[in-house]
């Protein structure tokens, strides 16, 4: 049973263009939920997703940044007009949801880093 | 508010010997989850142990043990015979509510241990 799946691993992009982060979820799994960890800091929630639904996106930024979960295919995290600031590690993580004390399977996540 | 609070940002811990890392949190629910994490260098999260807040019992998984103190809202790492491979950063964590379906998880800003020969 593959865990979850992040590509790419690591993404470089000059400030102004585009990032796109994919995710897959474990098999079964139907809770998508996307985390921004800064060097040395610890992780923060940015948005929690169903598939086709936001569920949560009190942690995303509010220009720039977009998420979705799609029917079939993976969890997409898009960054627009990347800046230096968006350079981090994003990780993602998935559940079945609604199983007592199930806990959120993370990804290898993705190093972004924008030059 | 959701708060996680860890105290120790670095450690350093003689190889063989246990080690607690500390961790309070802050919340207002009644229904909650705490996790402990581990980030080796190479980047990847990897779940160590959980406790539900009605567990009676501290949780444990091999060599981690969970010191659950709910009237102190303490939720302290236990390792029990430290190994080289322990040196990571250790994020404790929180979820409001008992299903992973209720709310996203808060992490603490992390202690980095490190295990010394």
């Amino acid at each position: 049973n593959a865990g979850v799946m992040q590509n790419p691993r690591h993404l470089v992009r000059r400030r102004g263009q585009e990032a796109r982060l994919r995710c897959s979820p474990m098999k079964g799994h139907s809770h998508v939920y996307w985390y921004r960890q800064l060097p040395e800091e610890g992780l923060k929630f940015m948005v929690y997703l169903q598939k086709e639904n936001i569920i949560d996106e009190s942690g995303m930024p509010k220009e720039r940044f977009s998420a979705e979960f799609p029917k079939e295919g993976p969890s997409i995290l898009r960054i627009q007009q990347v800046v230096r600031g968006d350079s981090a590690a994003y990780f993602c993580a998935s559940s079945p949801g609604h199983v007592e004390g199930d806990e959120q399977f993370f990804g290898p996540g993705t190093r972004l880093t924008v030059l | 508010a959701q708060k996680i609070t860890q105290t120790q940002p670095g450690m350093f811990v003689q190889e063989k010997e246990a080690v607690t890392l500390d961790c309070t949190y802050d919340t207002s629910d009644q229904s909650y989850g705490l996790f402990w994490y581990k980030q080796p260098s190479s980047g990847e999260m990897i779940f160590l142990i959980y406790q539900g807040s009605y567990d009676e019992q501290n949780a444990t998984e091999g060599r981690y043990s969970l010191n659950f103190q709910k009237a102190r809202k303490s939720a302290n790492l236990v390792i029990s015979a430290s190994q080289l491979g322990d040196s990571a950063m250790y994020f404790c964590a929180m979820r409001e509510g008992r299903y992973s379906s209720a709310s996203k998880i808060i992490f603490g800003s992390g202690t980095r241990l490190s295990i010394r020969p």
